[in-house]
């Protein structure tokens, strides 16, 4: 089967600009997540999806962040405007349960953010 | 708060040689432990996690609730074992997971 699919894969854009990112969940997988994952840190969970609705984002930063999966396929994170300490691989994973544990959720290749 | 400290940033052995990569871990409740690898280029993905006890690649890891650690183990390193290793430690209900910042394994020939 096909991937969690992300894009771009690189991004370079200057503190005050805004960004966004793409994932393309596997097919018929209800669950969505965002992770940030600033070098020399491990991914941390930004939000989870269960089909287009949140279920968690408690450690997504709301001033400057959002993210939508209107149709309960594929999703978009947004950063406006960015910060220098924005600057990281954001990830994005899809699980086929709607209550996924980490281990059934399957990551994407990431997309990864330079501010500068 | 859950927390997840992985001591060594990176760890260099020779081909043959034992590995442990130390993971220890902050949780009040039952935790559900996991480590995950990213070999180079390519996604993380899950290696193995401890309510299965199993052996995957040669690796196992055991649960030690008194020392409150998750070390992942093998007896002989492959040069294929050379990648990113990370613990992460999910908790019941609300499945927010913690990861720890990741040991770099070198395998040497």
């Amino acid at each position: 089967e096909a991937g969690v699919a992300q894009s771009p894969r690189y991004k370079i854009i200057e503190k005050r600009q805004s960004v966004a990112f793409w994932c393309n969940p596997i097919s018929g997988h209800a669950t969505l997540y965002w992770y940030q994952q600033i070098l020399g840190q491990g991914p941390k969970l930004l939000i989870q999806f269960q089909n287009n609705g949140v279920v968690d984002d408690s450690q997504l930063p709301k001033d400057r962040f959002s993210a939508e999966r209107l149709k309960g396929v594929d999703s978009t994170l947004k950063i406006q405007p960015a910060k220098l300490e924005d600057s990281a691989v954001y990830l994005c994973a899809s699980s086929p349960t709607l209550a996924g544990g980490l281990d059934t959720q399957y990551f994407g290749p990431g997309t990864r953010l330079t501010v500068l | 708060a859950q927390r997840v400290t992985q001591p060594e940033k990176l760890l260099s052995v020779f081909k043959g040689a034992p590995v442990e990569l130390k993971c220890n871990y902050s949780y009040s409740g039952s935790p559900e432990l996991f480590w995950y690898v990213q070999y180079s280029r390519q996604r993380l993905q899950l290696l193995l996690r401890h309510i299965s006890r199993e052996s995957i690649k040669g690796f196992t890891a055991d649960l030690n609730k008194g020392e409150t650690s998750f070390h992942l183990k093998k007896p002989f390193a492959q040069e294929e074992d050379s990648a990113m290793y990370y613990c992460a430690l999910s908790s019941g209900g609300s499945y927010i997971p913690t990861f720890g910042r990741g040991t770099s394994l070198i395998v040497h020939p």
